[in-house]
């Protein structure tokens, strides 16, 4: 069964500096890795995609990483703002996972404060 | 960029009434929809996929008697929520993916309805 963990659950650091958010997998056999945001009380935002055949995406101050082969993802946020602050969540694509349609399958997510 | 609205953003009855939640694509044809659930500080359940002119699939151990979809056009899913209970109050999301997107694209969110059941 495939599973999907974001760790840490929740990170408070000050305006300005860069941080890591880390996504893990247990099963290889995805399509691709999305990365998305939700603010509170609303839906998600998508921020980058990764193809599995891909290494990183990147938009602005984001840069997303895939280790498809240990399972592994993370989302850099450079230069951090009060206005990032949110609820980061990654999403694998599962291929054709237990039989069922393929699904995208959601990471507990980590709650981010930026602190001006 | 593509956009999926979801309506109504907030409803509060009373136990018992039926309530219809609607998702729309407003720029591009979905042929697939899906429906999430998210409890308070957790991270979205899929509750079903939407097909567009077929029954919906469910995820194990959803009632599908309880959560009624229907898919009628390209650009229209409805989740009803029937005879309501307080355990059913959540936060409901609805999810598109373009006619012509294959698994490579991403699924667009609509902002999501928060039920709550008295």
């Amino acid at each position: 069964k495939q599973e999907v963990t974001q760790i840490p659950a929740a990170l408070s650091v000050p305006e300005g500096e860069n941080l890591v958010l880390n996504c893990s997998f247990t099963d290889s056999a995805i399509y691709n890795l999305q990365w998305f945001r939700q603010d509170p009380g609303k839906g998600l935002t998508s921020l980058l995609l990764i193809q599995s055949s891909q290494r990183e995406q990147t938009s602005g101050r984001l840069n997303a990483s895939l280790d498809k082969s240990s399972g592994r993802s993370t989302l850099y946020i450079a230069a951090s703002q009060p206005g990032d602050s949110a609820t980061y969540l990654c999403a694998v694509y599962a291929l054709n996972y237990g039989g069922a349609t393929n699904k995208l399958i959601f990471g507990t997510g980590t709650l981010l404060a930026v602190q001006p | 960029g593509a956009v999926v609205s979801q309506h109504p953003s907030r409803v509060i009855c009373k136990s018992g009434t039926s309530v219809k939640i609607e998702c729309r694509s407003l720029d591009f044809q979905a042929t697939t929809m899906f429906w999430y659930r998210q409890f308070p500080k957790q991270s979205l359940m899929l509750m079903a996929t939407s097909n567009e002119g077929s029954k919906a699939t469910y995820e194990q151990g959803v009632e599908k008697d309880k959560f009624l979809i229907n898919h009628a056009s390209l650009t229209l899913s409805t989740l009803t929520v029937t005879s309501a209970h307080p355990e059913d109050s959540s936060f409901y999301i609805c999810s598109a993916r373009d006619l012509n997107g294959h698994s490579n694209q991403p699924q667009h969110f609509g902002d999501g309805t928060r039920l709550s059941i008295l």
